[in-house]
């Protein structure tokens, strides 16, 4: 599967917009760019993918190079409530004959803090 | 909505003791998961299930078994608790193509 590099940490201010950055230069074409977010003490949430066209949800937006060799996850607002670590996986590996799961590589992510 | 539920939430164990740690989901899911966190690290994949009837390995498999009862449950076992087995086991489950959802883990200290 191919790796992610994340930085260890980050920080930011609360109301201010975050850019999560994630370098992924071995990235095949099929490989679809995965964020999680690990809240203290949770389990792990989907937060948003793509594949080549930046996207937007409710949560926050992902820009994806147009090399697809990186992709910036923004969370445009901070809270506090953000302040997680955040995770960003290439899809890889099928789990089942039909193609359709598949199975996730975490790395070490990127621990947000926000302060106040 | 429940979610994922993982059962129990915290357990203690002395070395050589066995333990079920249970999950059930209730979204329909075809596939389930079971990963462990160790301190300061992201999540490795023990053993998943695509489907009802199936089970594979991931990438930390030794020292684990597991079992799909039915299309809701998925439970991991240990035989012969070891110390290093002490870390958070989380359970997951999807459906085609979506992403998975996580439950908030059992936490495990093997002494």
């Amino acid at each position: 599967d191919a790796k992610t590099t994340q930085p260890n940490s980050m920080e930011s201010n609360e109301e201010e917009p975050v850019h999560l950055p994630c370098n992924h230069s071995t990235i095949s074409g099929t490989d679809y760019i995965h964020w999680y977010r690990q809240l203290p003490s949770q389990g792990p949430e989907y937060v948003i993918h793509g594949l080549t066209s930046n996207v937007n949800n409710r949560m926050a937006s992902l820009a994806i190079a147009e090399d697809r060799k990186s992709s910036t996850l923004i969370l445009h607002r901070a809270t506090l409530r953000d302040a997680a670590v955040y995770y960003c996986i290439l899809r890889g590996g099928i789990v089942d004959s039909g193609g359709s799961n598949y199975k996730l590589t975490f790395g070490k992510g990127t621990l947000l803090t926000v302060n106040p | 909505n429940a979610g994922v539920t993982q059962t129990p939430k915290f357990q203690v164990l002395k070395t050589g003791q066995s333990m079920t740690l249970q999950c059930a989901q209730d979204m329909n899911h075809n596939s389930m998961y079971w990963y462990r966190q160790d301190p300061g690290m992201g999540l490795r994949l023990i053993y998943y299930s695509a489907s009802e009837g199936t089970t594979d390995k991931g990438e930390v498999p030794n020292g684990y078994n597991v079992s799909r009862l039915n299309k809701r449950e998925f439970s991991l076992r240990l035989e012969s608790a070891a110390p290093s087995q002490t870390s958070v086991y989380f359970c997951a489950s999807s459906v085609r193509g979506q992403p998975q959802h996580f439950g908030d883990g059992t936490r495990l200290s093997i002494l």
